[in-house]
């Protein structure tokens, strides 16, 4: 039951232009939603959250938009550097029951 | 300041054997999460602990346990291992849990990678 998807594996952009990343999940009682950058080898890095009650949260070069209506979560990065060139990871959390669940990634290579 | 710390980094069990990861959460934070993260997928949810007590359960057996400690560092234990076990087992900690503030914000730890043969 993958109740947070993302359907991208992988996303190629050149290196000064916009990456976006999305994401969908199933349930509506979600609190927060997170995205995680993960290198190889490292665990994964938390980047940015966004409250259910919110639709942007941004933090400099990164921005996420929530549609609730739409169960729709977008992680955009401007401008995109090779250094962010990883696996993002989209994360929904629970407050009842504690319970985390994550998509499966998607690959972003920034070309220079 | 010293991140999440997890041991082993890496561990080759046979099937039927049992195993012990450790974790040790950033200093400050009570409550420690444990994930599977099998290869192609992203972390699956197995337990979070917070002040020694077991808060939040992912759809994994019994075989599956843990525990933390009074200095909030935490065991992740498997018995009976299967092949399918096989995988990178993530440790998160965070400030606190549920709807305390930042509870959500986990830092992971590098992970360790068991392998059952």
């Amino acid at each position: 039951d993958q109740q947070v998807k993302q359907n991208s594996p992988s996303l190629s952009v050149q290196e000064g232009r916009i990456s976006i990343l999305n994401c969908d999940y199933t349930n509506s009682m979600f609190d927060y939603f997170l995205w995680y950058k993960k290198y190889p080898a490292e665990g994964p890095t938390f980047l940015i959250s966004i409250s259910s009650i919110k639709d942007k949260n941004e933090d400099g070069r990164f921005t996420v938009f929530l549609n609730k209506s739409a169960k729709h979560l977008s992680l955009h990065i401007v401008p995109s550097q090779p250094g962010d060139s990883a696996v993002y990871f989209c994360a929904a959390y629970r407050s009842t029951g504690n319970q985390f669940y994550f998509g499966t990634g998607t690959s972003l290579t920034v070309i220079p | 300041d010293a991140g999440v710390t997890q041991s082993p980094t890496h561990l080759i069990k046979t099937r039927g054997q049992q195993v012990t990861l450790r974790c040790s959460p950033i200093s400050g934070h009570k409550s420690v999460s444990w994930y599977q993260q099998v290869l192609g997928q992203g972390p699956q949810f197995i337990f979070q602990y917070y002040e020694k007590e077991e808060r939040g359960r992912g759809n994994f057996p019994d075989r599956f346990s843990a525990r933390q400690f009074p200095n909030y560092s935490s065991e992740l234990n498997v018995n009976a291992l299967l092949l399918g076990d096989s995988a990178l087992y993530l440790c998160a900690s965070s400030l606190g849990e549920g709807r305390q503030i930042y509870s959500y914000e986990q830092y992971f730890g590098p992970g360790t990678r068991l392998t059952v043969t």
